[in-house]
């Protein structure tokens, strides 16, 4: 299956300032990725769906500009949660589409989110 | 809108017993259905799929058969194994693309030697 990473694995901040996670698919090209939030013994819920060269596409209720998604490559998507609060604490997952043959996400490892 | 719901958690069993963890689901329209497992430390793994009414999916020993007419998606496996123990996601997707992916709330599974 694809490789992929996330970048930082586990981040920890003050209230207010901001968080930037990478998420870099390492053996295919993928012009689409997607953004998880998963909750502490909860299911991970779709927050945006990520397009190589044009803008993220929001679940209802994921506010857009709380949460930047850039994919300004077709190997790397950022996430940037801006003006972080404790609330925003939070397990983040992204995942790469990968079209050739399977049609599958492949997933990264996750990037545990703690703000104080 | 389009749900998913597993069996609770967490599981424990012997090595060697047999496993089942029940998934249904709420869906408009056909959806293609996936188990997705996730081991320690790593990140959510496609354990098997099924895009279509009866299709069995099986990969590892796992299979799942997609149910239309009771609307489930049941994991068993007969006879598990320590390196079995993860956690489990049942998710569905209205497309065949693999695309948005609506997610089970995740079974975590130990198995005892």
């Amino acid at each position: 299956g694809a490789v992929v990473s996330q970048h930082p694995s586990r981040v920890i901040c003050k209230s207010g300032t901001s968080v930037k996670i990478e998420c870099r698919s390492l053996d295919f090209q993928a012009t689409t990725m997607f953004w998880y939030r998963q909750f502490p013994k909860k299911s991970l819920m779709l927050m945006a769906t990520s397009n190589e060269g044009s803008k993220a596409t929001y679940e209802q209720g994921v506010e857009k500009d709380k949460f930047l998604i850039n994919h300004a490559s077709l190997t790397l998507s950022t996430l940037t949660v801006t003006s972080a609060h404790p609330e925003d604490s939070s397990f983040y997952i992204c995942s790469v589409l990968y079209r050739v043959a399977t049609d599958t996400q492949y997933f990264g490892p996750g990037t545990r989110l703690t703000v104080l | 809108g389009d749900s998913v719901t597993q069996m609770e958690g967490p599981v424990t069993l012997s090595e060697e017993a047999f496993l089942t963890i029940n998934c249904t689901y709420t869906a408009t329209g056909y959806p293609s259905l996936f188990w997705y497992v996730q081991y320690p430390g790593e990140g959510l793994q496609l354990l098997l799929k099924a895009t279509k009414a009866d299709d069995k999916g099986s990969n590892k020993g796992f299979e799942a058969t997609y149910r239309k007419e009771t609307t489930s998606f049941h994991l068993e496996k007969g006879s598990v194994q320590v390196s079995d123990s993860a956690v489990y996601f049942c998710a569905l997707s209205e497309n065949q693309g693999a695309q948005k992916l609506v997610f089970g709330q995740g079974t975590r599974l130990t198995i005892n030697p």
